[in-house]
């Protein structure tokens, strides 16, 4: 069984350009979770999909950042016009679609994002 | 707004030894909290998660307990091994959705 497969790894962009991260979720799971690790913190919650909604996009900054789960396909999560802060690890998450409150969510290695 | 502090930040120990690791927050209305090891340049890899009726949990040398009326939670780690070393993070779900606030976690090395 695949688990939650990200890619790239790595992305190097500079300032300005756009970055476009991919999450495929564990087959069979519809919930979708992204997180941001920045050098030196602890991991912060940025926003929790289910197929074609966004349930919870508090932890996510409100310009330049968006995320979508369509019914086909791997989540996005898209960062317009990079800066330097935007240099992170980003990960994802998936659950099952029932009881996603009390299932462990697994995660993915990561893509680590660096603007020059 | 929860908030998770995990103690210590870093912890060095000779190989053999027994540890525990701390984990405390704030709201406790927890559905339930989950312990995950990172390894550097890696994801996260599940090792526990106990419900809020649960007391403990174990599996292999880890051993979790859950104070949820304290918001308290340790990691015991049995007989360590090189192998442990890694960062450990603790995490528990947001209020009314399975979100997840972490702590920074514990970087645990194992010396020979």
């Amino acid at each position: 069984n695949a688990g939650v497969m990200q890619n790239p790894r790595h992305l190097v962009r500079r300032r300005g350009q756009e970055a476009r991260l991919r999450c495929s979720p564990v087959k069979g799971h519809s919930h979708v979770y992204w997180y941001r690790q920045l050098p030196e913190e602890g991991l912060k919650f940025m926003v929790y999909l289910q197929k074609e909604n966004i349930i919870d996009e508090s932890g996510m900054p409100k310009e330049r950042f968006s995320a979508e789960f369509p019914k086909e396909g791997p989540s996005i999560l898209r960062i317009q016009q990079v800066v330097r802060g935007d240099s992170a690890a980003y990960f994802c998450a998936s659950s099952p679609q029932d009881r996603g409150m009390n299932q462990p969510q697994h995660f993915g290695d990561g893509t680590r994002l660096s603007i020059l | 707004k929860q908030e998770v502090t995990q103690i210590p930040a870093a912890l060095s120990v000779p190989e053999g030894e027994n540890l525990v690791l701390n984990c405390s927050f704030t709201d406790s209305a927890i559905y339930n909290l989950q312990w995950f090891r990172q390894d550097p340049g890696k994801g996260l890899t599940s090792l526990l998660l106990i419900q809020s009726s649960q007391r403990e949990q174990t599996s292999g040398r880890l051993n979790a307990s859950l104070d949820k009326s304290s918001g308290r939670s340790t990691l015991y780690i049995a007989a360590s091994q090189p192998g442990d070393s890694a960062t450990y993070l603790c995490a528990v779900p947001n209020s009314g959705y399975s979100t997840l606030t972490f702590g920074k976690g514990t970087m645990l090395l194992v010396s020979p």
